[in-house]
């Protein structure tokens, strides 16, 4: 069975500072990785995704994330931080067109 | 494109009574639609995967005859929650699968549901 685990339940950062949340996995097989974020009473948007491919994926609003298979990881990361960029974000993982499974979740503070 | 819709946004009942929340794709036909319930500060749990013209098949644990769902067209989905109760109050969030593209959902803007 498909896991997920983001290490940080909270992650506060000051303003233009570099962030990176993480997330790891457990699977036997191949993955699709996925990061959503989603702000207060709101559903889900994602970010990025991994199917395939280079290991580095690039998504919206400069987030990237590196899907590295030895460690199992895919984490998340935006070099510089905005105000708006607060919010609850979740690592995903599916294996071909089955369920998502998700991560217990990621708060990301941004402070001024 | 692939917007989500949700209805109502947010429902309170009374203990006993039932709600239907619908969940429809507005610009894409989806095959699959899936079912979520998320607590306070909590992850997204899978209730219910639901093909159009098809019975849902529920995720362990939750309770088909209480959470009754209908996939009647390409585009809409809805979940029953019959005879609820304060312990049924959650955020209830969507989400469809458009036709042809296996790995991809699209979420909406979910369901906020209060039992009194």
């Amino acid at each position: 069975a498909q896991s997920v685990t983001q290490l940080d339940s909270q992650v506060p950062v000051f303003e233009e500072a570099p962030v990176e949340l993480r997330c790891n996995y457990s699977s036997s097989v191949s993955v699709y990785l996925f990061w959503y974020v989603q702000y207060p009473n709101q559903g889900l948007q994602l970010l990025l995704k991994y199917l395939s491919g280079s290991t580095l994926v690039k998504g919206i609003n400069g987030f990237e994330a590196e899907f590295n298979k030895s460690q199992t990881s895919f984490h998340l990361r935006k070099p510089s931080v905005h105000i708006s960029d607060t919010a609850e974000y979740f690592c995903a993982v599916s294996q071909g067109a089955q369920k998502l499974v998700f991560g217990q979740g990621t708060r990301l503070t941004i402070n001024p | 494109g692939a917007v989500v819709s949700q209805h109502p946004s947010r429902v309170i009942c009374k203990s006993g009574t039932s709600v239907k929340i619908e969940c429809r794709s507005l610009d894409f036909q989806a095959t699959t639609m899936f079912w979520y319930r998320q607590f306070p500060k909590q992850s997204l749990m899978l209730m219910a995967t639901s093909n159009e013209g098809s019975k849902a098949t529920y995720e362990q644990g939750v309770e088909k005859d209480k959470f009754l769902i209908n996939h009647a067209s390409l585009t809409l989905s809805t979940l029953t929650v019959t005879s609820a109760h304060p312990e049924d109050s959650s955020f209830y969030i969507c989400s469809a699968r458009p036709l042809l593209q296996l790995y991809e959902q699209y979420f909406g803007p979910g369901t906020r549901l209060t039992v009194t």
